[in-house]
């Protein structure tokens, strides 16, 4: 079946620093994927939407400049946390859609834990 | 503006108990529901979504539109079924999907 992989699985990187997630399809092409954000024992928020070969477009409330997102091929997305802070520690998951337009259904990746120091 | 209530954060049953999980939304427009789970240390998976009316796990969900709810319902609960599920709504013309807060269910042997 279709698979969405992270990478890594974890990170703790000092506060001022940048820290990039990784998102890969890995037998399947993903023209959009998705970004959520998990704070512990709270519901995934979606943060963005990833377009391979424009821009991403973000929810309300989400700084674009402090999150970095690039999808420059149909299998690879990435979130780039930028000048992370403490606050920005979280649970960060993607997802793509898999099956024909319009389907509706994702698979998610394992998710990415960032602690920022 | 779309959005999912679920309102019970845990629920906690004894085996072979039936479970029902609440899901309440809210979206102007034709919705695609969908319930998620996600088992201890795995990453979130789709359950079941509305437009396949169909049992997974022995789980079964109806979507009733006038009381705007897609509540989760197994028989026969099993120890297997603790985790956490996610009630879930994508509008048309879109994938993106808002989530419910999120139902922790623990069954009891």
């Amino acid at each position: 079946g279709a698979v969405v992989s992270q990478h890594p699985s974890w990170v703790i990187c000092k506060s001022g620093t940048s820290v990039k997630i990784e998102c890969r399809s890995l037998d399947f092409q993903a023209t959009t994927m998705f970004w959520y954000r998990q704070f512990p024992k709270q519901s995934l928020m979606l943060m963005a939407t990833s377009n391979e070969g424009s821009k991403a477009t973000y929810e309300q409330g989400v700084e674009k400049d402090k999150f970095l997102i690039n999808h420059a091929s149909l299998t690879l997305s990435t979130l780039t946390v930028t000048s992370a802070h403490p606050e920005d520690s979280s649970f960060y998951i993607c997802s793509a859609s898999v099956g024909s337009s319009g389907a509706n259904v994702l698979t998610f990746g394992a998710g990415s834990r960032l602690t920022v120091l | 503006a779309q959005r999912v209530t679920q309102p019970e954060k845990l629920l906690s049953v004894f085996k072979g108990a039936p479970v029902e999980l609440k899901c309440n939304y809210s979206y102007s427009g034709s919705p695609e529901l969908f319930w998620y789970v996600q088992y201890s240390r795995q990453r979130l998976q789709l359950l079941l979504r509305h437009i396949s009316r169909e049992s997974i796990k022995g789980f079964t969900a109806d979507l009733n539109k006038g009381e705007t709810s897609f509540h989760l319902k197994k028989p026969f609960a099993q120890e297997e079924d603790s985790a956490m599920y996610y009630c879930a709504l994508s509008g048309s013309g879109g994938n993106k999907l808002t989530f419910g807060g999120g139902t922790r269910v623990l069954v009891k042997p």
